[in-house]
């Protein structure tokens, strides 16, 4: 059972350059979600899925783009890479909305650089 | 609408002592309420988390926290600091039956030996 597993871990993109951040999920969670994290900010959601072929905005979504073709996987797409979008992110799961005290569990992280 | 302020962004303790970490929220409803550690480079680890049952919670590595109701608080304590416990600590709220998440903003613990 590996929990959440994000790829790659650490990328430099030049301004302009595209990506696609890989996560994937072996709990069969139905919710995932995509954060990033700045230094002194916390953690802002970007994304995120309530199943396989639900999408929805969270509070930071501008300059990326989500799939959720099944239910485990949720890449993160970055279209025209830009320094703002330097940071690090999170992916992360969760069993269900409906149910108190649902857990989030997080993978390790990927650091990205745009320069 | 819900929130959560981490009170200290930086504590330092001495290796031994008591750890004490600030944690209050504000929710219109009943939450549920988490504590996680970051340790540099790496995710987020669940500690610990209050879901109405006792509000006295034990987790992981001799962490605790207490849900006070009527100081909408939910402090993270340890009664003695190792140097492995440096690290950064969020409180997080959600709430039950729709899940909006809110992270603190995070608090570094520095343990110095």
């Amino acid at each position: 059972n590996a929990g959440v597993t994000q790829t790659p871990k650490f990328r430099i993109l030049k301004i302009g350059q595209s990506m696609t951040l890989q996560c994937t999920q072996d709990m069969n969670h139905n919710y995932m979600y995509w954060y990033r994290q700045d230094p002194g900010m916390g953690l802002k959601l970007i994304y995120y899925s309530v199943g396989a072929g639900i999408t929805d905005k969270g509070e930071v979504p501008n300059g990326y783009n989500v799939s959720r073709s099944t239910t485990e996987d949720f890449p993160l797409r970055l279209e025209l890479a830009a320094p703002s979008q330097t940071s690090v992110y999170f992916c992360a799961s969760s069993y269900s909305l409906g149910e108190t005290g649902n857990t989030i569990y997080f993978g390790e992280g990927s650091w990205l650089t745009v320069v | 609408a819900q929130s959560v302020t981490q009170l200290d962004s930086h504590v330092s303790v001495s290796e031994g002592t008591p750890v004490l970490l600030r944690c209050n929220y504000s929710s219109s409803y009943s939450p549920s309420l988490f504590w996680y550690v970051q340790h540099p480079n790496k995710g987020l680890q669940l500690l610990l988390k209050y879901t109405s049952a006792a509000t006295l919670v034990k987790g992981i590595n001799g962490f605790e926290a207490e849900f006070k109701k009527s100081e909408t608080s939910f402090h993270l304590t340890k009664p003695s600091a190792h140097m492995s416990d440096a690290a950064e600590y969020f409180c997080v709220v959600t709430l039950g039956g729709y899940q909006k998440v809110t992270f603190g903003t995070g608090t570094k613990l520095q343990v110095i030996p």
